[in-house]
């Protein structure tokens, strides 16, 4: 199976500090799509962006940037200045041909104030 | 409002009880999915469906059944629950699928087998 792989399993940091949660995938196919989706302690799971195989211009929206890099199968997410609301589990997913959409197994991310 | 729906949010049965987890969505999308997350896994999709009596499965879908009879419920039915299914299961669905368009969840549904 093509995997999602999120390396960082939890990682804190005290608030304003940046942090990168990192993102590795397998694919064969020459189209694809990733996705970054955020779940806060309420369980919901929100939609952060999503970006094609053929777009690899890095997106900034106000704190929070990505960093694709289809050479090393890349697709990072930063926060800058971190704040206590950004705590929460941060997935990242791959959509393929198949129609299915793989996830990583996520990310914790814990800001103390 | 668009949303997607989902009932019960919380359940809690006894293995081999038949349950149905109903998903509803009010933006008319083709494409409605189920998975279920589990810690450490991430989410896993189980079925996925592109339209109305088109369904597939997914990764895991040993133990689930799902129907597509009208365009917006998707609902998925536990036969004979297990403990190995107490997990936490999200629907989602989108205007297309193959990633083309973003998927929306509903607010998960956290079931628990004794």
């Amino acid at each position: 199976a093509q995997k999602v792989t999120q390396a960082q399993t939890e990682i804190s940091v005290v608030e304003k500090e940046d942090v990168t949660l990192d993102c590795v995938y397998e694919t064969r196919d020459t189209t694809y799509y990733l996705f970054w989706y955020k779940q806060p302690p309420s369980g919901e799971l929100v939609f952060l962006i999503r970006r094609n195989s053929f777009d690899e211009q890095n997106e900034i929206s106000g704190r929070y940037s990505w960093n694709f890099q289809k050479s090393t199968s890349s697709f990072n997410f930063t926060i800058t200045a971190s704040q206590v609301v950004d705590s929460a589990v941060y997935f990242c997913a791959r959509y393929n041909a198949g129609n299915m959409l793989t996830f990583g197994g996520g990310t914790r991310l814990m800001v103390k104030p | 409002e668009a949303q997607v729906t989902q009932n019960p949010r919380y359940l809690i049965t006894v293995t081999g009880k038949k349950l149905t987890v109903t998903c509803s969505q009010n933006m008319n999308h083709e494409y409605m999915s189920w998975y279920r997350q589990d810690p450490g896994l991430g989410l896993r999709q189980i079925y996925y469906s592109m339209n109305v009596e088109v369904t597939d499965k997914g990764d895991v879908p040993e133990g689930y059944k799902v129907s597509r009879k009208e365009k917006r419920n998707f609902p998925l039915i536990l036969e004979s629950p297990s403990p190995n299914q107490t997990s936490l299961y999200f629907c989602a669905s989108s205007s297309m699928g193959g990633g083309r368009e973003t998927q929306y969840f509903g607010p998960g549904t956290r079931l628990l087998v004794l």
